[in-house]
């Protein structure tokens, strides 16, 4: 299987700050990473495909960049719907795996 | 547009067979392009593949779970299931159901998950 690894763990920020991701996998996956923004209680929610395409309907302050093992979620201005837990998942070969989750919480 | 609804038994005892089954509104299974899968979550924790079914009834399992685990399809319900036997309290999570874009290989959308707690 390949692993997915996220970094931070957590992280506390405050609204306008830019905030940024990082996941990485065991091994190359290209570009076959999503990243998902859960909310308590609610299922995950897809922000960003193939590494760096953005979901529609999903605010262009989210973006996603990186390939091969090394990836990047980037909020340029954190608003306070943002809050919230993101996931990394890659779709490079099976069984699908998630990295463990970044929640992101108010300063 | 598509939407995905869990169901089933919010209450299982350890040892039997979890049975989910996943309703796809506003969309057709058979029509293709798509995997139908089945997540879960751990309360508080991480998200766990548990694996996916075409429409043709081909599926693909986590090994992890795959001496348990069954996927099945009922094109004319326009409906998926999930059987996981020898349930334990490990098992005890939120189940989501998925869409998986063949291609792009994205996920969704997603039901709106469904609490299973195993215990007696």
């Amino acid at each position: 299987d390949i692993q997915m690894t996220q970094s931070p763990s957590s992280l506390s920020a405050s609204v306008g700050d830019r905030v940024t991701i990082t996941c990485r996998a065991s091994q190359s996956i290209s570009r076959y990473l999503n990243w998902y923004q859960q909310k308590p209680g609610t299922a995950p929610k897809l922000l960003i495909y193939l590494a760096s395409s953005l979901q529609s309907g999903v605010p262009s302050r989210f973006s996603g960049s990186g390939s091969g093992t090394d990836f990047t979620l980037t909020i340029s201005s954190l608003q306070p719907e943002d809050f919230a837990t993101y996931y990394c998942q890659q779709t490079y070969s099976a069984p699908r795996t998630f990295g463990g989750g970044t929640k992101v919480e108010i300063k | 547009q598509v939407q995905l609804q869990e169901s089933g038994p919010g209450l299982v005892k350890p040892s039997q067979t979890l049975s989910l089954t996943c309703t796809v509104s506003g969309g057709s299974i058979s029509s293709g392009g798509y995997y139908w899968s089945w997540i879960r979550q751990h309360p508080g924790k991480g998200l766990e593949w548990i694996g996916y079914i075409y429409y043709s009834g081909s599926t693909y399992y986590n090994p992890s779970l795959k001496s348990r685990v069954t996927i099945s399809v009922d094109t004319s319900k326009n409906q998926f299931s999930l059987k996981l036997s020898s349930v334990t309290a490990a098992d005890t999570a939120v189940y989501y159901c998925a869409r998986e874009e063949q291609q792009q290989n994205w996920f969704d959308p997603w039901g709106q998950g469904t609490l299973v707690t195993v215990s007696s």
